[in-house]
């Protein structure tokens, strides 16, 4: 069974404030994925990565940035949070174009 | 972009009932996967479905890419399959998924 972590579960950041939230995956997957979700949106794709050390632009990039140090872990990191990136961040793997694997997700309340 | 489309929103049912959860979309299709969620959950892969038709117990996902659509039936409806139902599709390239807004799916016993 694929094997997607996601932390932390749940945090509170204030405005203007830094947030980096982590993923690891033990699935040996080349593609990772930071999706963020919020009610009447459904599942919105913001960063992904097929390879180490490189990632691209989802659709909603803007105030995010990603990181992909090694093929096991990527990271979203809020430089300056604010109130409208309040929402639940879903991170997922996949092994090239077929299914994805998803965490658990984190819940990020910006105040 | 990709443009995808589900239906319907919300769907009320008494326990025994079906259901057929359409997914639709605008362009060519390179991958299909069909996804539950609990409310605050995390999402559980349902089917991965390209194309043709796969069974999983009370499960069937059908994919028709010339039609450009996807369905989910889910026979004699149970409680405990409430929640809400997403599809996610890729048309091709570098694989970059686009999901549905979903279906919530309520089952009264």
């Amino acid at each position: 069974e694929a094997a997607v972590t996601q932390s932390p579960r749940s945090k509170v950041a204030v405005t203007g404030g830094k947030v980096t939230l982590s993923c690891h995956q033990t699935n040996n997957h080349d593609y990772m994925y930071w999706y963020r979700q919020d009610t009447g949106h459904g599942l919105r794709l913001i960063h992904y990565s097929y390879v180490a050390d490189s990632t691209e632009k989802g659709d909603i990039p803007d105030g995010y940035k990603a990181s992909r140090p090694s093929q096991e872990n990527f990271s979203l990191i809020l430089e300056l949070a604010s109130l409208s990136q309040t929402a639940v961040y879903f991170c997922a793997s996949s092994l090239s174009s077929y299914e994805q694997y998803f965490g658990p997700g984190t819940r990020l309340t910006v105040l | 972009g990709q443009q995808v489309q589900q239906s319907p929103a919300s769907l009320v049912l008494q326990e025994g009932e079906n259901a057929e959860l359409q997914c639709n979309f605008s362009t060519s299709l390179n991958s299909m996967q069909w996804f539950y969620q609990r409310p605050g959950g995390s999402l559980v892969s349902l089917f991965y479905n390209p194309s043709g038709t796969k069974h999983s117990g009370r499960l069937t996902s059908t994919t028709v890419i010339k039609e450009r659509r996807s369905s989910l039936h889910i026979s004699s409806s149970q409680t405990t399959d409430s929640g809400t139902y997403l599809c996610a599709l890729d048309s091709g390239g570098n694989y970059k998924p686009t999901f549905g807004k979903g279906t919530s799916l309520v089952v009264h016993p």
